[in-house]
């Protein structure tokens, strides 16, 4: 089955401990993407990926980082998360201009 | 800044009804896709429209872009339960991989 798979769906952590959420895309798709959504804000783009290796910022990068070593994973890093990282992260993938596939999400609550 | 209104933000109507949900931009995108979401999960892609004017069916939904290619609308017919959910719009810019959502529509459809 065609999907993009994230990792953890749930994870409450600690401010300042550093964590990983995982993204894996099982459709040989050039492009990947991070959002997050937040009420009332809407789903807003934190990186996105072209291709191996070529990343780029989105509209609220700040405090993430992100690798794209293999076509198929993209993963978010949070180095030193705070509070108001609190939010339901998904990621998407795309090889056309016509849409996206997303992940079922992660919802992260940092305390 | 919001580059994607949606209107209404809530909306609960019972079953049968039709509706209309509105997205509107002050900016002109190359491609505008609407996505719905039930809770718990990833935005699912309904449709992406691409040239000004045009007019999309799916079933007793009805997208159409306008001719400017800065607003959009989707038409539900005769409403069903099953069509309740948050329905998002996104357009795209410049690379049509990169999307600036809607804040999103929720609908409600009364049995």
């Amino acid at each position: 089955e065609a999907q993009v798979t994230q990792n953890p769906r749930y994870l409450i952590t600690v401010t300042g401990k550093k964590l990983t959420v995982t993204c894996s895309q099982n459709m040989n798709h050039e492009y990947m993407s991070w959002y997050r959504q937040d009420p009332g804000l809407g789903l807003r783009q934190i990186y996105y990926s072209m291709n191996v290796e070529v990343t780029d910022k989105g509209d609220v990068p700040e405090g993430y980082k992100v690798s794209r070593k293999e076509k198929r994973n993209f993963p978010l890093i949070l180095e030193s998360p705070s509070p108001n990282q609190t939010s339901l992260y998904f990621c998407a993938s795309s090889n056309s201009n016509y849409g996206y596939t997303f992940g079922s999400g992660t919802r992260l609550t940092v305390v | 800044t919001q580059l994607l209104e949606q209107s209404p933000q809530f909306l609960s109507i019972q079953e049968g009804e039709n509706l209309t949900v509105y997205c509107n931009s002050s900016s002109v995108f190359s491609s505008l896709q609407w996505y719905r979401q039930e809770p718990g999960e990833g935005p699912v892609l309904l449709v992406t429209v691409v040239t000004g004017g045009e007019v999309k069916k799916l079933k007793r939904l009805t997208f159409q872009f306008g001719d400017a290619r800065k607003d959009s609308s989707l038409h539900i017919t005769a409403a069903q339960p099953g069509d309740t959910g948050l329905y998002l719009c996104a357009g795209a810019r410049g690379s049509a991989r990169q999307l600036t959502f809607g804040s999103g529509t929720q609908l409600t459809v009364l049995p």
